[in-house]
């Protein structure tokens, strides 16, 4: 079982740059998020889904993309980078409603 | 609307010492209550949880309990080792409808040998 994987580990854009954070998992979780973590403000949800096909927005969704075509795959858009969205990006999966989420090892995301 | 607050850290001690991170929820019903903890360079990862009032999660030699009354969920060590420092998130998932977690700030503890 490799768990939660995220990919790229370190990325940097320029402002207006779109790119695609990756993140599988492999434990057949239905529940994945994605969250943002900036110092002093602990960890934000951007967006999660509940299954295959069902999306949703979570607490700073703006200037971000989401789908789930499969249960192991969620990626994140970011659709034109801004230097507000320098940040480290996790993703996360859980089996149900109140169980364990796991976390990726995170990704860091510089915007210039 | 639902929230979560953490005492400012970070929090420096000796090895051996008595550890409490506060915890505090604003929350609509009775939310599941967690406490993650992150190790530099790592993701989170789930220390304890408790799941309705009077529980206490326990994990490791942590522990905490849900209290309705006071709407804390306080993290305790009775002795704290080197291998302890990190930083700690106290979460909640608000009840069955959503699925949207809260984290607080997080605190960093620093144990010194």
């Amino acid at each position: 079982n490799a768990g939660v994987t995220q990919t790229p580990k370190f990325q940097v854009l320029k402002t207006g740059q779109s790119m695609t954070l990756q993140c599988a998992q492999d434990m057949n979780h239905e529940y994945m998020s994605w969250y943002r973590q900036d110092p002093g403000m602990g960890l934000r949800l951007i967006h999660y889904s509940v299954g295959a096909g069902i999306t949703d927005q979570g607490e700073v969704p703006n200037g971000y993309n989401v789908s789930r075509s499969t249960t192991e795959d969620f990626p994140l858009r970011l659709l034109s980078a801004a230097p507000s969205q320098t940040s480290v990006y996790f993703c996360a999966s859980s089996k149900g409603h109140n169980n364990e989420q796991f976390f990726g090892p995170g990704t860091r995301l510089t915007v210039l | 609307g639902d929230s979560v607050t953490q005492m400012e850290g970070p929090v420096t001690l000796s090895e051996e010492a008595f550890l409490t991170i506060n915890c505090t929820y604003t929350a609509t019903g009775y939310p599941s209550l967690f406490w993650y903890v992150q190790y530099p360079g790592e993701g989170l990862q789930l220390l304890l949880k408790a799941t309705k009032a009077d529980d206490k999660g326990s994990n490791k030699g942590f522990e905490a309990t849900y209290r309705k009354e006071t709407t804390s969920f306080h993290l305790e060590k009775g002795s704290v080792q080197v291998s302890d420092s990190a930083v700690y998130f106290c979460a909640l998932n608000a009840p069955s409808g959503t699925y949207k977690y809260i984290f607080g700030t997080g605190t960093r503890l620093k144990v010194l040998a």
